[in-house]
């Protein structure tokens, strides 16, 4: 059974600091998507990351595959109150032909003015 | 183009009720997704379509739940009956070449089982 771990689950900083949201598994994925989702709203996705050791960046944010294909992480380079919101990443693995994605608890950003 | 519809928005019934709710995938994707998601928490797979044929619906609580795609397009998911516990938000999600560039959801439907 494949699970990811999210962590932290919750986060408060003020704004402009730095912080790092971490996603790991024990399982290999084909990809690591990663999602932000607002209160309301269904997940919009950001990035997806298929090589290991793979980056990308979208703006301040920084996202990484773990060389292993197990892992990732986000960082936020100088949050600011726009980026509050629920975090979620996401493996995507096979079973046959069929592309399965599970989601990992989420981290919860509060950035405060 | 047109994102992910579902509908209603909200919903509050009593439990032992019945409800249902309807999605809209975005035109072209073959593969539907039905996800349950408790606040605060990750969503979690109900049922995934390939088309209008299910291929996963391992995690679907079949004595109360139910869902149906017909002609590989619209789905809706019911419930019957509620129990309190099925309280939280179902989200649609729908999918290119089996999620390799993503899930795009629809806006969610919030239940309310009281």
């Amino acid at each position: 059974t494949q699970l990811l771990e999210q962590s932290p689950q919750f986060l408060s900083i003020q704004e402009g600091e730095n912080l790092t949201v971490y996603c790991n598994s024990s399982s290999v994925f084909s990809s690591l998507q990663w999602y932000r989702q607002e209160p309301g709203e269904g997940p919009v996705l950001l990035v997806t990351v298929v090589t290991g050791g793979e980056v990308k960046k979208l703006k301040r944010l920084t996202f990484q595959f773990g060389d292993a294909r197990k892992d990732s992480s986000l960082h936020i380079t100088a949050a600011q109150t726009g980026d509050t919101g629920l975090y979620l990443c996401a493996g995507l693995f096979f079973s046959g032909n069929t592309g399965k994605l599970i989601f990992g608890q989420g981290t919860t950003l509060q950035v405060k003015p | 183009e047109a994102g992910v519809a579902q509908s209603p928005r909200y919903k509050i019934i009593e439990k032992r009720q019945s409800v249902a709710f309807w999605c809209n995938p975005i035109s072209g994707h073959a593969t539907l997704y039905w996800y349950q998601q408790i606040l605060g928490q990750g969503p979690k797979l109900l049922i995934q379509f390939q088309n209008n044929g299910v291929v996963d619906d391992s995690q679907l609580p079949k004595d109360r739940f139910s869902a149906e795609r017909l002609k590989g397009v619209d789905s809706t998911l019911k419930i019957q009956p509620a129990k309190l516990e099925d309280s939280a938000v179902y989200l649609c999600a729908s999918s290119l070449n089996e999620g390799r560039y993503g899930y795009t959801f629809g806006s969610g439907t919030r239940l309310t089982v009281v």
